[in-house]
């Protein structure tokens, strides 16, 4: 596709449940990010991939956010045992490659809305 | 811990005029500093970069300053259009993984 794609666009859950979100970054770029954004606040840090790997996850809040990128493209961000406190919008973002080697602008998906009844 | 402060009430201004927003940040200075934009219900869009060593940069109506003194970037949107009503985020790198964003500045321009 021509753009960062997210799926679902919205996602209503109860409290205690599992779910998943998914990113597929365009094609070709080996780095991915994972954000938090409430509302008012900005993007919020949460995991870098470069390739397969999760080379900087400081930014997940705690052990029941796990996010995987097994074959370097789509990734999916999981979340067990959701709770209120975790309703926001997902944005995901890729680019050519990783801040560090020069990989300068992010390009963004449209998000998914998360919300934890 | 590193503190982004961006204006967090609306910027509202008339058709035509100049709007001028401001990214401050506390300790020391990064590497780069970018500028967003981000629509409602859409992910943030890329709009402009200006390194530690840049003092200006411009890109059609677009000019960014970085003053590394007064430790702040301003965004200018010259000959501001409805069209630039947005949420304007900026985003500072610091030799590591990731940005880190403001917290944005709605902007409103009205005819």
């Amino acid at each position: 596709g021509a753009g960062v794609s997210q799926t679902p666009s919205n996602k209503v859950t109860e409290k205690g449940k599992y779910v998943e979100l998914r990113c597929d970054p365009i094609s070709g770029h080996t780095a991915l990010y994972w954000y938090r954004q409430s509302l008012g606040q900005g993007p919020e840090f949460l995991i870098y991939f470069q390739g397969t790997g999760a080379a900087d996850d400081s930014g997940l809040p705690n052990d029941r956010f796990f996010a995987v990128r097994p074959e370097g493209s789509v990734s999916t961000l999981k979340i067990q045992r959701t709770e209120r406190g975790d309703s926001a919008v997902y944005l995901c973002a890729s680019s050519l490659t990783g801040l560090l080697a020069g990989g300068n602008e992010q390009f963004f998906g449209p998000g998914t809305r998360l919300t934890v009844l | 811990s590193q503190k982004i402060e961006q204006n967090s009430e609306a910027l509202n201004i008339q058709e035509g005029k100049t709007a001028t927003l401001t990214c401050n940040y506390t300790n020391y200075s990064p590497a780069y500093l970018q500028w967003y934009r981000q629509d409602p219900g859409r992910g943030p869009v890329f709009l402009l970069l200006i390194r530690e060593n840049e003092k200006e940069k411009r890109k059609e109506r677009l000019k960014v300053t970085f003053d590394t003194t007064l430790k702040q970037s301003l965004f200018h949107i010259t000959a501001s259009q409805p069209a630039d009503s947005a949420t304007y985020l900026c985003a500072l790198f610091y030799n590591t993984d990731k940005l880190i964003f403001g917290t944005g500045t709605r902007l409103q321009v009205f005819p």
